[in-house]
């Protein structure tokens, strides 16, 4: 169990740039799942995958936004036109299905932090 | 919508106190609640999960209590060390796959 892994660990660009992150998640995991942290909050969710399908997208993701899962193991968040907002922690969890839905924790990756200049 | 919320924000405390760390939530229509242990610049580290069934879970000087009909929950930290000293967030699972997070709640344990 190597943990949930993200890349890069930080970036910073300039606003009106295209940014991608890439999350692998626990090797036997098949949910993953994507959340936007900024300071002094909790964590806010953003999509849902279940192996390769997105099932699930919160109202935060707006079009600029977009998250793919190829094959269903590891996955890619795109922020298009980044704007200065978009400046948080986004975080990458991945949980399994073993022993039903409420009984599997979600474990996070260290998150990529993104800053906009 | 559900709502969580963790009082007080933040806490410091002396080395050795024990600790309780409170949670409450509005929907009790939830299926688990996590708590997280997140260190400075650092991704969210799974502490304990209740499932909505139990009332609670122990790990080594970490116990936590569900009360799903108040839409209450403790963390217990027994001893507390200055190695304790995190930010420890509450979050619920309802009816979609998504945890909805309290915003936290600093602790600093002081040697």
């Amino acid at each position: 169990d190597t943990g949930v892994s993200q890349d890069p660990r930080h970036k910073i660009t300039k606003r009106g740039q295209n940014v991608t992150f890439r999350c692998d998640p626990i090797s036997e995991h098949n949910r993953l799942y994507w959340y936007r942290q900024t300071l002094g909050q909790g964590p806010e969710f953003l999509t849902y995958f279940q192996n390769e399908a997105q099932l699930e997208k919160s109202r935060l993701l707006s079009d600029r936004f977009s998250a793919e899962r190829p094959k269903g193991s590891f996955s890619t968040l795109e922020i298009q036109r980044t704007e200065q907002g978009d400046s948080a922690m986004y975080l990458c969890a991945s949980s399994s299905e073993t022993g039903g839905l409420d009984r599997q924790p979600q474990h996070f990756g260290d998150g990529t932090r993104l800053s906009i200049l | 919508k559900q709502e969580v919320t963790q009082i007080p924000a933040a806490l410091s405390v002396p080395e050795g106190e024990n600790l309780v760390l409170n949670c409450s939530f509005t929907d009790s229509a939830i299926y688990n609640l996590q708590w997280f242990r997140q260190d400075p610049g650092k991704g969210l580290t799974s502490l304990l999960l209740i499932q909505s069934s139990q009332r609670e879970q122990t790990s080594g000087r970490l116990n936590a209590s569900l009360d799903k009909s108040s839409g209450r929950s403790t963390l217990y930290i027994a001893a507390s060390q200055p190695g304790d000293s995190a930010t420890y967030l509450c979050a619920v699972k309802g009816g979609s796959e998504k945890l909805v997070f309290g915003k936290g709640m600093k602790l600093t344990v002081n040697p």
